[in-house]
């Protein structure tokens, strides 16, 4: 079972959209929840960590449920620059090690 | 604002060859990281690193492999015999905290990428 599960996408929304994307990952005793952004041949930026109580910032909304082991990011309001790869990142049991998914791509249509 | 550097920005070699991909982290952070990710395809974590010796590693990071903080500022990836199969982007990443911190934020270098002949 991979460490980390996304949906790939790819995304394809108009401008102003709401668009949400999921993460499942299957090891309970991970602390440590992100979701990073990646711009293609870029290095992985963090966009925001995920609390337990669920955070935001702007636009961005992250949820964490540890009973089902699901993340969430939600970007409303999408603007062009938000194009890009989206990476669910979760720590080991030891927390040394930092599991991504795949990535989901989206695409911001004007 | 601090920022992690790798050098170089690409590196081509023939297979076979000897390479050491460069990092130098964020100066008050403790742990680093090496990532791989090779095109189209997912970050793959090789090998976290603290007080001067290997955290954990990867199944990907085998005998071939091996990093070394030679001085206080660099932190370097050694491939031994580099195959076809090593080419790929590697990230350098480092954090401030101890890897159980809840949050812990990693920072990314903008990668080096290995091109082997």
């Amino acid at each position: 079972r991979k460490e980390v599960e996304q949906d790939p996408g790819p995304f394809n929304v108009p401008e102003g959209a709401t668009v949400a994307f999921n993460c499942t990952y299957s090891n309970s005793a991970s602390q440590s929840f992100f979701w990073y952004r990646q711009d293609c041949r870029k290095e992985p930026k963090l966009l925001m960590s995920v609390y337990s109580s669920g955070n935001e910032d702007g636009r961005f909304t992250a949820q964490l449920n540890r009973a089902s082991q699901y993340i969430s990011l939600l970007i409303r309001d999408s603007k062009l620059s938000d194009s890009a790869t989206y990476l669910c990142v979760v720590n080991s049991r030891t927390g040394n090690q930092f599991y991504f998914g795949t990535g989901t791509s989206l695409t911001v249509i004007p | 604002e601090p920022e992690v550097t790798q050098t170089p920005s690409h590196q081509v070699t023939q297979m076979g060859q000897e390479v050491i991909l460069r990092c130098v982290p964020i100066s008050n952070h403790l742990y680093f990281y090496w990532y791989r990710q090779i095109l189209g395809q997912k970050v793959e974590f090789l090998v976290s690193f603290y007080n001067n010796e290997i955290s954990e590693k990867s199944e990907i990071f085998d005998d071939q492999f091996s990093v070394e903080r030679p001085d206080g500022s660099n932190f370097t990836l050694k491939i031994r015999s580099t195959k076809l199969e090593d080419s790929a982007m590697y990230f350098c990443a480092s954090t401030p905290r101890r890897g159980l911190a809840v949050n812990n934020e990693q920072f990314f270098g903008p990668g080096t990428r290995l091109t082997v002949l």
